[in-house]
């Protein structure tokens, strides 16, 4: 079952403007991924967070994570055309080898 | 980082035909591997937990005798469409974590896009 929500569920921005996703979850994580994928394709792993950080940057990512009310977000910064994606957060439970359980995700237009 | 194949990357079949996609960890060892399923503009939904050498476990709503799965080694689980109906094109994605990383990065094959005609 899908742990919790992205929103918003879509999202057009004009390239060079700042896109920002949120996500939501049930249960006690371990950490928290966020994905990307193009329409048809694979999936890319952008970032994880682990529960005992609150924010984490890669290139123009910024990850933020607030285990008290259990809700991460994804800041994209000076989108680009290419960043056009579905985006979605992914978490894993604290106890055992459990899997990701995959939010609904973002589908993001960034647009030239 | 590490590598997970899927073979094949598509399939079109006749329904009431079984499909077999194969899912390999290229440069790691992999206890557990996890099918995931995926319709269009929609999320991952996770199908099953495969595990090395002992039965998978499925997730509620998900016919085991329909989506055999077997995880012979630890760099190799399958997955068996039987009788495959329209209904069950999808794009079916696998993923592994290296067994020795504990709960780290689950590295995703490329998918494998079945369509039942």
């Amino acid at each position: 079952s899908q742990q919790g929500e992205e929103d918003p569920q879509a999202l057009s921005i004009q390239e060079g403007e700042n896109a920002t996703m949120n996500c939501s979850y049930k249960t006690s994580i371990n950490n928290l991924q966020w994905y990307r994928q193009n329409s048809g394709r694979g999936l890319v792993h952008l970032i994880l967070i682990r529960s005992n950080e609150r924010e984490k940057h890669s290139g123009r990512l910024r990850v933020t994570l607030d285990t008290s009310k259990k809700s991460s977000s994804l800041l994209i910064t000076a989108s680009r055309a290419a960043d056009t994606a579905s985006y979605f957060c992914a978490t894993v439970r604290t106890s055992g080898n459990t899997p990701l359980v995959f939010g609904k995700g973002t589908r993001l237009s960034v647009i030239a | 980082g590490a590598v997970v194949s899927q073979h094949p990357s598509w399939v079109i079949c006749k329904s009431g035909t079984s499909v077999k996609i194969e899912c390999r960890s290229l440069d790691f060892q992999a206890t557990t591997m996890f099918w995931y399923r995926q319709f269009p503009k929609q999320s991952l939904m996770l199908m099953a937990t495969s595990n090395e050498g002992s039965k998978a476990t499925y997730e509620q709503g998900v016919e085991k005798d329909k989506f055999l799965i077997n995880h012979a080694s630890l760099t190799l689980s399958t997955l068996t469409v039987t009788s495959a109906h329209p209904e069950d094109s999808s794009f079916y994605i696998c993923s592994a974590r290296d067994s020795g990383q504990g709960v780290g990065e689950q590295f995703f094959g490329p998918g494998t896009r079945l369509t039942v005609l």
